[in-house]
């Protein structure tokens, strides 16, 4: 089992471009999270899907949209990159949603 | 919203001594609290976690103990290793998780 797969790995962005982060999990888990993390600090959830087919804004949504495109897979987008989202972002999985969180490796995003 | 907050922000141990990590959390509905560590550059991990509607939880050298009144729950590492260096983080929630800001711990062997 790959647990959870997450494209691209780096990525840098002019201030203005958009683009797409994706996520994708084997475990056949129903909840799935998308968290960025900045530099010494903690995670902090973006956006989540409890199940497939319901989506739910995080701490700080604003700035990203995201579809539970099936079961296994669940994207993020950016619309309009902003150096404020240059960070580690993070999907993860989970078979309900306070259960144990799965992580996938991350995809570190600048932004200029 | 759930607020976590998480001390010290950094930790120095001498290799076999105990280390504790402390969190609060404001929400009285949270009813999971898992904590992760996280090694340089790498994914978080689950550690161990706790629900509600227990005290304490052991797993071999880790420990987490969860105060419902106080609103508070602490991490016990005892005989600590050098590969025990690392960040850990708390969380509490019950539909989405809250993380705590983090502590790097450094055990000197």
């Amino acid at each position: 089992n790959a647990g959870v797969t997450q494209t691209p790995k780096f990525q840098v962005l002019k201030t203005g471009q958009s683009m797409t982060l994706q996520c994708a999990q084997d475990m056949n888990h129903n909840s799935m999270y998308w968290y960025r993390q900045d530099p010494g600090m903690g995670l902090r959830l973006i956006y989540y899907s409890a199940s497939e087919g319901t989506t739910d804004k995080g701490e700080v949504p604003n700035g990203y949209n995201v579809s539970r495109l099936n079961k296994r897979e669940f994207s993020l987008r950016l619309e309009s990159a902003a150096p404020s989202q240059t960070s580690v972002y993070f999907c993860a999985s989970s078979d309900a949603p306070v259960y144990e969180q799965y992580f996938g490796p991350g995809t570190r995003l600048t932004v200029t | 919203g759930e607020n976590v907050e998480q001390h010290p922000s950094t930790l120095s141990v001498q290799e076999g001594d105990s280390a504790v990590i402390k969190c609060t959390y404001s929400d009285s509905a949270s009813n999971y609290f898992p904590w992760y560590k996280q090694e340089l550059g790498k994914r978080p991990q689950l550690i161990i976690d706790i629900r509600s509607n227990v005290g304490e939880k052991k797993d071999q050298r880790i420990a987490v103990t969860l105060n419902k009144t106080a609103k508070h729950f602490s991490l016990h590492i005892t005989e600590t290793q050098p590969e025990d260096s690392a960040v850990y983080f708390c969380a509490a929630g019950r539909r989405a998780l809250t993380f705590g800001s983090g502590t790097r711990l450094q055990v000197q062997p």
